[in-house]
């Protein structure tokens, strides 16, 4: 399983482009990347996910280099309402035996 | 609306009488897992299901059972809890098609004091 690394802690103020970067060194070919968000109290909430290159939705992007073994998650304009913990997860679809394991978060605090 | 449940959401016990913590979920889907949160520790896999009667160990199995009777129903079971296992539970679902995209669907929590 691939270990991730993540910053413990960002600060930010609103309206700010926020970019989180997770560090994956053994990441395994068949293994992607997700982002979760999580606010206190609750349960985590899927962001993004991708494989390579760039991936982006509605509320964020991410961006994989060629060599896969770091990830950024980027959060554009953010608000108050962006508090929260980001976690990074990096898992497989093989079949068979499967484990996700979370990073260790980031704990995103927004200014006003 | 799909949905993963917890019962129950609050829990407060004494140390060695067993429980369970019962978890559903309404999407069909084949994967099941339970994760602890701890302060500081961010969220540790217990055990994971890939489909009925199919279960298996993730990071921290030590004090707890599962089982996977049916598709909707992952229920976590402390048969003799302890202090240390006091935390916060969520219980998490996901589809595993052959593509490598996958969502997981976290249930609300269940916040477990063993006294």
């Amino acid at each position: 399983l691939a270990k991730t690394t993540q910053p413990i802690s960002m600060d930010s103020y609103e309206g700010q482009e926020v970019n989180i970067t997770c560090s994956h060194n053994n990441i395994a070919t068949n293994d992607y990347i997700t982002w979760y968000q999580q606010f206190p109290s609750q349960g985590p909430r899927f962001i993004i996910q991708g494989y390579k290159t760039k991936v982006t939705n509605e509320v964020a992007s991410l961006f994989i280099p060629a060599d896969r073994k770091s990830s950024t998650l980027s959060l554009p304009r953010v608000s108050l309402s962006d508090t929260a913990v980001y976690y990074c997860l990096v898992g497989t679809m093989d079949t068979g035996r499967r484990a996700l394991t979370f990073g260790s978060g980031t704990r995103l605090q927004v200014q006003p | 609306e799909a949905q993963v449940t917890q019962n129950p959401r609050y829990l407060i016990t004494v140390t060695g009488k067993k429980l369970t913590v019962t978890c559903s979920q309404n999407m069909n889907h084949e994967y099941m897992s339970w994760y602890r949160q701890d302060p500081g520790l961010g969220l540790r896999q217990i055990y994971y299901s890939m489909n009925v009667e199919v279960t298996d160990k993730g990071d921290v199995p030590e004090g707890y059972k599962v089982s996977r009777k049916e598709k909707r129903n992952f229920p976590l079971i402390l048969e003799s809890p302890s202090p240390n296992q006091t935390s916060l539970y969520f219980c998490a679902s996901s589809s595993t098609g052959t593509e490598y995209q996958e969502t997981q669907y976290f249930g609300p929590g269940t916040r477990l004091l063993v006294l």
